[in-house]
């Protein structure tokens, strides 16, 4: 157990449907971290929320949006997606987002993706 | 693109210690030196990380080069579980790039 928290882990979905991934942390950390992982290839970094605000978007397409209401809760709202958005994707935290010694990432397990 | 390079794959007798390299060649001054490992089908895991000194906690040492262009990462007894993927990241301002890692077997 990371103290991250990530739900459903699990996740078939259509190209027309809309859903959203959920993850909680309870490490009282302030920045979050979405990740995907693609069979096969590295992890990529999707978005990063400090303090609730969120300070970098690596080029992530729209139909992917993240929500961070609260330092705990981070969601990805997620439609019409395309069956090569099929991945793992991750949710972490880290105590902030300033990196350099702090930024000891902590990880969930993370949901798996699979649109058909 | 990651800033490190690592290779793809080692082997490791169980009980010995496994020694992970790992080339920073374009390393800067103030860039930590992060590694995690991914257990199949799980999310990174936190190993250590350092900047100049070595460093050693209760899962691995980190030896840094002086010139700080390459590092070590050592289980001094690796078990069945520690049988993952090794990541080496350099990271600065919490850009944080994981390459492809290393797979380590670890073989009774």
């Amino acid at each position: 157990e990371t103290g991250v928290t990530q739900t459903p882990r699990h996740l078939v979905m259509g190209m027309t449907n809309k859903k959203s991934l959920k993850c909680e942390q309870h490490l009282g950390h302030n920045a979050m971290y979405w990740y995907k992982q693609s069979a096969k290839k590295p992890l990529e970094l999707m978005f990063v929320y400090n303090f609730k605000e969120q300070t970098e978007n690596n080029s992530v397409p729209s139909r992917f949006s993240p929500e961070c209401p609260n330092s705990s809760h981070l969601f990805l709202h997620l439609h019409t997606l395309q069956p090569e958005d099929s991945a793992l994707y991750l949710c972490a935290s880290s105590q902030d987002g300033a990196g350099g010694p702090w930024n000891e990432q902590f990880f969930g397990p993370g949901t798996r993706l699979t649109v058909l | 693109d990651a800033k490190t390079t690592q290779p793809t794959s080692m082997d490791c007798a169980e009980g010995r210690a496994a020694n992970l390299p790992c080339n920073h060649s374009t390393i800067s001054g103030n860039e930590y030196v992060y590694w995690y490992r991914q257990i199949h089908s799980q999310g990174p895991q936190y190993i250590i990380h350092g900047l100049k000194n070595n460093e050693t906690n209760e899962m691995a040492s980190l030896i840094i080069t002086e010139d700080r262009k390459s590092s070590t990462l050592i289980l001094p007894h690796a078990t069945l579980r520690d049988t993952a993927v090794y990541y080496c990241i350099v990271e600065y301002n919490n850009d944080m790039r994981f390459g492809a890692g290393t797979r380590l077997t670890v073989k009774p």
